[in-house]
């Protein structure tokens, strides 16, 4: 079946270290995102790509990158310079990089600091 | 900018009653409009989805969700809850390009 797959489900950050999330699709999807969920927050988007190669800051990038090598793989690196990285990350793929048909998401990474 | 107000945090429903949620958008143009559904712990799921034509539209698990220009809204309703319906469901709004605007979201509890 298609589908997103994220993993770990659940991380856990030291202080001053980098952790790295990872989003694999096999739907053969151009777009996909970054978001990070908090509570009654809803979801703020991190960053996005429209194509391999390619991606842009969201509304909260800073302290956070990307890359997107791969058509299927778009891994989000929380770096040391996120003062606040406890939270949960949600990935999601469209097959529309114009963001005029529906996100498909996988199943979260929840991440916490140690 | 645009945004997306769901202004119930919380609802509250006995199993076998009818349900709705609010939504609120903010934009000129007609929007895409998209509600989605999570469980805890879970990734979201798509429920429905308006583009254009009909204000009415049906999506999965029963729901339906109406249009309404004048209003600035598209609520979502569904006439008889389940105890599976427990969870939270976030509205969402595409029309600036390439990126969702999503509600806060609004917790659904189910009594019994």
């Amino acid at each position: 079946d298609g589908g997103i797959t994220q993993s770990p489900k659940y991380l856990f950050r030291k202080e001053g270290q980098n952790v790295t999330l990872s989003c694999e699709q096999n739907l053969n999807h151009d777009a996909m995102y970054w978001y990070r969920q908090d509570p009654g927050q809803g979801l703020r988007l991190i960053y996005y790509s429209q194509i391999v190669n390619d991606f842009q800051k969201g509304d909260i990038a800073e302290g956070y990158s990307v890359s997107r090598e791969k058509k299927e793989s778009f891994p989000l690196t929380v770096t040391s310079a996120q003062k606040n990285p406890t939270a949960f990350y949600l990935c999601a793929s469209s097959i529309d990089p114009r963001g005029n048909q529906p996100q498909h998401f996988g199943d979260g990474t929840r991440l916490s600091i140690l | 900018a645009q945004s997306v107000t769901q202004p119930d945090i919380h609802i509250t429903v006995s199993e076998g009653a009818s349900l709705e949620l609010r939504c609120n958008y903010s934009y000129g143009a007609t929007p895409y409009l998209f509600w989605y559904v999570q469980s805890p712990g879970q990734g979201l799921q798509l429920l429905l989805k308006y583009f254009s034509g009909d204000t009415l539209v049906q999506g999965i698990k029963g729901f339906e969700a109406e249009f309404k220009r004048s209003q600035s809204s598209f609520n979502l309703r569904k006439p008889s809850v389940h105890w599976s319906d427990a969870a939270e469901y976030f509205c969402a709004s595409n029309n600036a390009g390439n990126m969702l605007t999503f509600g806060g979201g609004t917790r659904l509890m189910v009594k019994p």
